[in-house]
């Protein structure tokens, strides 16, 4: 069982949609999780970056974070074309420890 | 912009030489990480710098190795380029502080052929 999985996608919705993207992990000692997004061809940027379990909104985004069922959520409410990207989601132990990222799941948004 | 740059942006070696891939950190981050992305799949943990000694590395064989400097610019070094080190390969600065997050490069895509 790798460390961290992820929807496998690839996920195609119509504009406006609601997306959900999910992951789930084994290791119960994380505590810091993060949701990256990847344009092709760039760097990861940090869309949202949470501590232990509960939920943060940015704009059209919300982080939910289960530590109880292992499992994290992204939402983007009013999905947009430039939303179409690779979601990474990533956690790690400590705030100094090494980032683990998912395998990713590529998102299309259609106009 | 993250404020990290890396150099060069592309690459194409031939299996068997050396490499070495540069990264200019966030102004004042003291910490520097690489992690290299195959196609398809997430990235994954090199090595971690802070304050110019490696304070944890993944599970990458000792051919890749790297420095970092004073001005808080790091390198990271493959000796022995196999076709599989082909791969995006990202650094990301941050400060070794509670609540502070990493800020990844664009990368460089290297090519092993």
């Amino acid at each position: 069982q790798k460390e961290v999985e992820q929807d496998p996608g690839p996920l195609s919705v119509p504009e406006g949609a609601i997306v959900s993207l999910n992951c789930t992990y084994s290791n119960s000692a994380f505590q810091y999780f993060m949701w990256y997004r990847q344009y092709s061809r760039k760097g990861p940027e940090l869309l949202m970056y949470t501590y232990s379990s509960g939920n943060k909104e940015d704009g059209r985004f919300t982080a939910q974070v289960d530590k109880s069922s292992k499992y994290i959520s992204l939402f983007i409410r009013d999905s947009q074309p430039s939303d179409s990207a690779t979601y990474l989601c990533a956690m790690k132990m400590t705030s100094y420890d090494k980032v683990i990222f998912g395998p990713g799941t590529s998102l299309s948004v259609i106009p | 912009e993250t404020g990290v740059t890396q150099s060069p942006t592309h690459l194409i070696k031939t299996r068997g030489q050396q490499v070495t891939l540069r990264c200019s950190s966030q102004s004042g981050h003291n910490t520097v990480s690489w992690y290299q992305q195959a196609l398809g799949q997430g990235p994954q943990f090199i090595f971690q710098y802070y304050r110019e000694e490696e304070n944890g590395r993944g599970n990458f064989p000792p051919r890749f190795s790297g420095l970092q400097f004073p001005n808080y610019s790091s390198e990271l070094n493959v000796n022995a380029l196999e076709l599989d080190d082909s791969a995006l390969y990202l650094c990301a600065s941050s400060l070794a502080s509670p609540g502070t997050e990493a800020f990844f490069g664009q990368g460089t895509r290297l090519t092993v052929v």
